[in-house]
């Protein structure tokens, strides 16, 4: 089955203490991207990729690392997290960024920092 | 400064009405503008518009981009309940970037 995969779905951690959140799609996608949701400031994106090793900045990348070493993950780093960065995230991936091409979502991750 | 503008907010409907959600962007180097519907779990895509004029149809929902105007309008004939969600409008720019709207929130009552 077509999907994109996150891990984990939910998690509660501390000021400072280093995290990540992987995304995996096995559908050879190359554009992946990384989103957070916030009630009244709609979906922001962080960080994106065009392909393996191509990565960049989207609205709101400060606080956040991503890295594409292979087509498939696009891993979100937290190197010192803070509570400002309490959200839900979304991953998504589609073939290129192309009218032709559906981009599908993984189902979020609820992240907590207290 | 890129933005995406989505009106109503809200809005809240009975069954079988036809409602008009409205996106207006101003991004650089416009490549193409997405819907999402998007029902407590994560946004499915709908529709993708790069040419004015095109209206794209699926089932109840059809949409069209105005690119002189920069707005696209998202239509959905005979409502039911299980349209009821937050519907997303994204711009994608030349260089893979995606700007959201807030969101319209539609509640479609019995």
């Amino acid at each position: 089955e077509a999907q994109v995969t996150q891990n984990p779905r939910y998690l509660i951690t501390v000021t400072g203490k280093k995290l990540t959140v992987t995304c995996s799609q096995n559908m050879n996608h190359e554009y992946m991207s990384w989103y957070r949701q916030d009630p009244g400031l709609g979906l922001r994106q962080i960080y994106y990729s065009m392909n393996v090793e191509v990565t960049d900045k989207g609205d709101v990348p400060e606080g956040y690392k991503v890295s594409r070493k292979e087509k498939r993950n696009f891993p979100l780093i937290l190197e010192s997290p803070s509570p400002n960065q309490t959200s839900l995230y979304f991953c998504a991936s589609s073939l290129r960024l192309d009218p032709r091409d559906t981009q599908y979502f993984g189902p979020g991750t609820r992240l907590t920092v207290l | 400064e890129d933005k995406v503008v989505q009106s109503p907010l809200s809005l809240v409907v009975h069954e079988g009405d036809t409602v008009t959600l409205n996106c207006s962007y101003e991004v650089t180097n416009f490549r193409s503008l997405l819907w999402y519907k998007q029902e407590k779990k994560a946004p499915t895509f709908l529709f993708m518009l790069t040419s004015s004029g095109i209206e794209k149809k699926s089932g109840r929902l059809s949409s069209i981009l105005d690119k002189k105007e920069l707005f696209s309008i998202l239509n959905i004939t005979a409502t039911q309940t299980g349209d009821s969600a937050v519907y997303l409008c994204a711009v994608n720019n030349q260089g893979g970037k995606l700007i959201f709207g807030q969101g319209t929130e539609l509640s479609v009552k019995p």
